[in-house]
């Protein structure tokens, strides 16, 4: 089956550090994958995404990669801000399948320290 | 923009009884919405999708009679604990998506603030 897997947090940082958090997955076919941001209290917000191999999404500084030959999609942003601490969630969904679910992985807590 | 709602934010029950969990899509139509449960620390995971006026789809292990899914308007979606217990105890999302060729996002799933369910 489908799963995802992300590297455990708490990953904590300074301010304007590089951030990176690794995700890679295991799926059939090509689905398109996803990293969503989970702000305290509120909902998990669609940050970025990538539909095919090679796509690069990106959003707020942030970008990822869909790297077929590795099965990562790695989040990066070069300078990150207090204002980045969220928990993060790399997800999938797997190929020809616009309604299906996502399948997450465990989430990154993300901590940036003025 | 895309707004999904939960109520109740979060609730308290006692054992043995039901609660009811309401996921709604504020300003568009979804036709299909989907149903998560999230352990402490740990990934959400699907439990079933349900589209407008047909049966909701259960993922492999979800209790269907347990989990009751209602899908009864293209902005309101219902998940219902029957017979609540504590190991029911979790926080449950919602997710709700667009129909197909609505403009941007189209396909694209926006999430609810989540349910705290405890059951004591």
């Amino acid at each position: 089956g489908n799963s995802v897997t992300q590297m455990e947090g708490p990953v904590t940082l300074s301010e304007e550090a590089f951030l990176t958090i690794n995700c890679t997955y295991t799926a059939t076919g090509y689905p398109s994958l996803f990293w969503y941001v989970q702000y305290p209290g509120e909902g998990l917000q669609l940050l970025l995404k990538a539909t095919k191999a090679d796509d690069k999404g990106s959003n707020k500084g942030f970008e990822a990669t869909y790297r077929k030959e590795t099965t990562s999609f790695h989040l990066e942003k070069g300078s990150v801000q207090v204002s980045d601490s969220a928990v993060y969630f790399c997800a999938l969904r797997r190929s020809g399948g616009g309604a299906d679910g996502l399948t997450f992985g465990k989430g990154t807590h993300l901590i940036i320290q003025p | 923009g895309a707004v999904v709602s939960q109520h109740p934010s979060w609730v308290i029950c006692k054992s043995g009884t039901s609660v009811k969990i309401e996921c709604r899509s504020l300003d568009f139509q979804a036709t299909t919405m989907f149903w998560y449960r999230q352990f402490p620390k740990q990934s959400l995971m699907l439990m079933a999708t349900s589209n407008e006026g047909s049966k909701a789809t259960y993922e492999q292990g979800v209790e269907k009679d347990k989990f009751l899914i209602n899908h009864a308007s293209l902005t309101l979606s219902t998940l219902t604990v029957t017979s609540a217990h504590p190991e029911d105890s979790s926080f449950y999302i919602c997710s709700a998506r667009r129909g197909a060729g609505v403009g941007p996002g189209s396909y694209e799933q926006y999430f609810g603030p989540g349910t705290r369910l405890t059951v004591t």
